[in-house]
């Protein structure tokens, strides 16, 4: 497995800005997760995705929260007009499909936002 | 909502085993327990999972509990490279992780 990538590893940006991440699923891997994390606390869910249709959004995720899986490979997660809030680290995580071998998460290295 | 319950952090000496413990009382027969860990500034690792058997595999050794309301993780010869957040979860698979506080495992020289 070459592993999860995330891109940008870090992300400064000013309030009001809007701020597009990407990630790369391991291949064959028909699912993949957003998860939000701030200091001290455990990933949050955000979103996940089967193949290119997004199954599931989490309450956190408000109207400025965008994330797309065009052709069921990479993800890319929009946050429009950011707010110091949405200061965080944002994790991406794949997994293959149910029942294959057995189920477990692949998490990337996040990426890392703040917002001045 | 997080449906397990694990101290906020533990001590453990290098060389020692590490047993992290996690209550999960309300656990239903379709779901998993797995655990992940999370060393600073990474993303979270899945170490290992079950259903009802207790469960080794080259990290760790899961225990679980007749009755299922509960399980540990061991870590039988802890190292430096130990140290980091551990969480217990309990998964319905094919849905979501939910992650809680999980624990701080800190292993001293």
């Amino acid at each position: 497995d070459t592993g999860v990538s995330q891109d940008p590893r870090h992300k400064i940006t000013k309030r009001g800005q809007n701020v597009t991440f990407r990630c790369d699923p391991i291949s064959e891997h028909n699912r993949l997760y957003w998860y939000r994390q701030t200091l001290g606390q455990g990933p949050e869910f955000l979103t996940y995705f089967q193949n290119e249709a997004q199954l599931e959004k989490s309450r956190l995720l408000s109207d400025r929260f965008s994330a797309e899986r065009p052709k069921g490979s990479f993800s890319t997660l929009e946050i429009q007009r950011t707010e110091q809030g949405d200061s965080a680290m944002y994790l991406c995580a794949s997994s293959p499909p149910a029942g294959w071998r057995y189920e477990k998460l692949f998490f990337g290295s996040g990426t890392q936002l703040s917002v001045l | 909502d997080a449906k397990t319950t694990q101290p906020t952090s533990m001590d453990c000496a290098e060389g020692r085993a590490a047993n992290l413990p996690c209550n999960h009382s309300t656990i239903s027969g379709n779901e998993y327990v797995y655990w992940y860990r999370q060393i600073h500034s990474q993303g979270p690792q899945y170490i290992i999972h079950g259903l009802k058997n207790n469960e080794t595999n080259e990290m760790a050794s899961l225990i679980i509990t007749e009755d299922r309301k509960s399980s540990t993780l061991i870590l039988p010869h802890a190292t430096l490279r130990d140290t980091a957040v551990y969480y217990c979860i309990v998964y319905n698979q094919g849905g979501k992780l939910i992650f809680g506080q999980g624990t701080e495992l800190s292993v001293k020289p």
